[in-house]
C-alpha cells in the first residue's frame, strides 16, 4: 500500500523559535496533502489542504501566517509552524491524497509530536 | 452540521474476547464510511472503507457494518489481540469523498 513518512516524528522547541515538518508521499504522487492537529484525546482537525504548485486552503481559525504550508512537489509537503508557543504543542499529521487510490484514498503519515518549551 | 458520534469512548476487554464499536453519523450527502485504527503516538491506519451500496466488509478479524437507511456502523472485534489495543476511528465523507469528517474515537485497552 501508499506509504506516507513524516519528519521528525517529535521534535522539541523553545518558544519564539519557527519549527519545519516534512511530510513525503514515498511511493506515490500525491497532488493533495492535508495537515491535521490532534490533541490529546481528542478527533484530528483538519488544519489546511495543500495543493502542489498553488497556496494552501485553510480551515477556518488557523492561522495562516503562523502555519506556513508549502508543497513544492509531487512529493513533498512542509508545515513551519512559526514563532512556536507552548500552545502549539500538539500532535501534527499529515495525509496525501493517491489519485490512483479510490474513493479519493488518503494516507495518512506517522505523525510528528511537537513540544513547545 | 454533519457529525459522526461513536461509542463507546472507552472498551477495556480481555484478550480472546470479542467486542463490537458503534458509529452514528448525520453526514450528507453520505459519499463513504471508513474505520481507521491509531495507534498511541502513531497516524491512523485504514481498516475498512464502505459505499453506500456494501453492507459488510472484513479485513482478517475486524468485520465493518453499514446501515446507511439508519446511518449507523458498527466494527466488530473477533478474538482480540493484545496488539489491537488502540483508537479506533470513524470518518464518513460527504460529497465525492473529499472532506472527511472524524469522529472522536474509542480507546480499546485489551488486557492478559
Amino acid at each position: 500500500g501508499a506509504v506516507v513518512s513524516q519528519h521528525p516524528s517529535w521534535v522539541i522547541c523553545k518558544s519564539g523559535t519557527s519549527v519545519k515538518i516534512e511530510c513525503r508521499s514515498l511511493d506515490f504522487q500525491a497532488t493533495t496533502m492535508f495537515w491535521y492537529r490532534q490533541f490529546p484525546k481528542q478527533s484530528l482537525m483538519l488544519m489546511a489542504t495543500s495543493n502542489e504548485g498553488s497556496k494552501a486552503t485553510y480551515e477556518q481559525g488557523v492561522e495562516k501566517d503562523k502555519f506556513l504550508i508549502n508543497h513544492a512537489s509531487l512529493t513533498l509537503s512542509t508545515l513551519t509552524v512559526t514563532s512556536a508557543h507552548p500552545e502549539d504543542s500538539s500532535f501534527y499529521i499529515c495525509s496525501a491524497r493517491d489519485p490512483q487510490g479510490g474513493f479519493y484514498e488518503q494516507y495518512f503519515g506517522p505523525g510528528t509530536r511537537l513540544t513547545v518549551t | 452540521k454533519n457529525q459522526v458520534e461513536q461509542s463507546p469512548q472507552s472498551l477495556i476487554i480481555l484478550e480472546g474476547k470479542n467486542c463490537t464499536l458503534q458509529c452514528n453519523y448525520t453526514v450528507s450527502p453520505f459519499s463513504n464510511l471508513r474505520w481507521y485504527k491509531q495507534d498511541t503516538g502513531r497516524g491512523p491506519v485504514s481498516l475498512t472503507i464502505m459505499t453506500f451500496s456494501e453492507n459488510t466488509k472484513s479485513n482478517g478479524r475486524y468485520t465493518a457494518t453499514l446501515d446507511a437507511d439508519t446511518k449507523q456502523s458498527s466494527l466488530h472485534i473477533t478474538a482480540s489481540q493484545l496488539s489491537d489495543s488502540a483508537s479506533y476511528i470513524c470518518v464518513v465523507s460527504a460529497n465525492s469523498g473529499y472532506a472527511l469528517n472524524f469522529g472522536k474515537g474509542t480507546s480499546l485497552l485489551v488486557t492478559p
